[in-house]
């Protein structure tokens, strides 16, 4: 079975300023994806950012990249420039790759972050 | 961007009635809807996959007789819940995925059982 592994319950940035969240999973599947979920006080499921797993290159979003180290199953997300509306619990999520199957989201236990002035 | 329809947001109701929740997919049609459950201050918790026209999928530990899911058409599927006790009181989410595209989350119900 797969497990995704949050190692921080809370961070705390400073605005302007950056953060990184980490995340590794664990996995036998060599096809997945991976996401970064972001969940404000309303508890509004926001997919923040996407990574395929056969993909090099890192995805970016605007502010939001992310690390991905397939050999050492390990995917960060680095928030840049972080503004206030970035507090929220932030979930990373492993999907198995069935092609052309909508499969279930793993998720985290997520990580609480709050911006400060 | 996709959006998927939860209703009701907020349910108070008495221990022992059976309360339902709508998921809508309302601008594509989701091969399979999700079910989760969020207790305070943790994580989703999958508790079964529906596909169209089929059986739900339940995940361990969760009753299948006791929080029934019909996903009738590619656009709706409903959890009941039936004979709600306190202890079902929890935050429900409902997701809608098709194919490889990420999942869209509706925006929650929440629950309580007095």
């Amino acid at each position: 079975a797969q497990t995704v592994t949050q190692s921080q319950p809370e961070m705390s940035v400073q605005e302007a300023e950056t953060v990184t969240l980490s995340c590794t999973y664990d996995t036998s599947e060599s096809d997945y994806y991976l996401f970064w979920y972001k969940q404000p006080p309303s508890r509004q499921m926001i997919l923040v950012i996407r990574q395929e797993a056969y993909k090099q290159q890192n995805a970016t979003e605007n502010r939001f990249s992310v690390n991905f180290q397939k050999a050492a199953k390990s995917f960060s997300l680095k928030i840049s420039d972080s503004q206030l509306g970035d507090a929220a619990m932030y979930f990373c999520a492993y999907r198995g790759g069935l092609t052309g199957t909508a499969s279930k989201l793993t998720f985290g236990t997520g990580t609480r972050l709050q911006v400060t002035l | 961007g996709a959006v998927v329809s939860q209703h009701p947001s907020w349910v108070i109701c008495k221990s022992g009635t059976s309360v339902k929740i709508e998921c809508r997919s309302l601008d594509f049609q989701a091969t399979t809807m999700f079910w989760y459950r969020q207790f305070p201050k943790q994580s989703l918790m999958l508790m079964a996959t529906s596909n169209e026209g089929s059986k739900a999928t339940y995940e361990q530990g969760v009753e299948k007789d006791k929080f029934l899911i019909n996903h009738a058409s590619l656009t709706l599927s409903t959890l009941t819940v039936t004979s709600a006790h306190p202890e079902d009181s929890s935050f429900y989410i409902c997701s809608a995925g098709r194919g490889d595209q990420p999942q869209h989350f509706g925006d929650g119900t929440r629950l309580s059982i007095l």
